[in-house]
């Protein structure tokens, strides 16, 4: 069976600190990819990123930065130097194999950056 | 502008009624999902549909129903066998290109209360 596993439910940063999000995932197939998506405040999902299970570079975008070590079966989403915008439920997500193209969510780890 | 438009925001139901939740999309994507948010939770997959007059069951589809009759609209009624309707529910879209895999987008989410 497939799942995402968010362990952090909430982190508190002040503001300028690194601050890394924690995702690991299950599933048996050997194509697959992973998302990250940010929810602020007002409720919509922000797509992040995209990655495929045959791409393990890592990816850095400004102050966002994504491990993926598929050894450890880990996706974790690093923010350096972080803001009070970065304040928001971030989700990791797993798109099944097959022609369905449906994500499993993790539970969401909400993060509150302090000024 | 392009994008995913849910309406209402805010709707408010009484036990025993049907409530219709809107979606329109104008990305010309073939895909159109709704998924469930419940406080602290991910999201769940109620029901999705990869092109017009089809629909398939998602991990919570009862007490739901659905139609698309154009490739735009994925309307999402929430019936009176739902028992516990009130949630935040979100649609999404995403092309099908190679099937799986494509990354899927959120509109802003509408809340559903039943009083």
């Amino acid at each position: 069976a497939q799942k995402v596993t968010q362990a952090q439910t909430e982190i508190s940063v002040v503001e300028k600190e690194d601050v890394t999000l924690d995702c690991v995932y299950e599933t048996r197939d050997t194509t697959y990819y992973l998302f990250w998506y940010k929810q602020p405040p007002s409720g919509e999902l922000v797509f992040l990123i995209r990655r495929n299970s045959f791409d393990e570079q890592n990816e850095i975008s400004g102050r966002y930065s994504w491990n993926f070590q598929k050894s450890t079966s880990s996706f974790n989403f690093t923010i350096t130097a972080s803001q009070v915008v970065d304040s928001a439920v971030y989700f990791c997500a797993l798109s099944e194999a097959g022609a369905t193209n449906k994500l499993i969510f993790g539970t969401g780890t909400l993060l509150a950056v302090q000024p | 502008d392009g994008g995913i438009t849910q309406s209402p925001k805010y709707l408010f139901r009484k036990e025993g009624q049907n409530v219709t939740l809107s979606c329109e999309q104008n990305l010309n994507h073939d895909a159109m999902y709704w998924y469930r948010q419940d406080p602290g939770q991910g999201l769940r997959l109620i029901y999705y549909s990869q092109i017009v007059n089809d629909f398939q069951k998602g991990d919570i589809a009862e007490g739901y129903s659905v139609s698309r009759e154009k490739k735009e609209s994925f309307p999402l009624t929430v019936t009176s066998a739902q028992k516990n309707p009130t949630a935040f529910y979100l649609c999404a879209s995403s092309a099908l290109r190679g099937g799986t895999g494509n990354t899927i987008y959120f509109g802003e989410g509408s809340w559903l209360t039943v009083v």
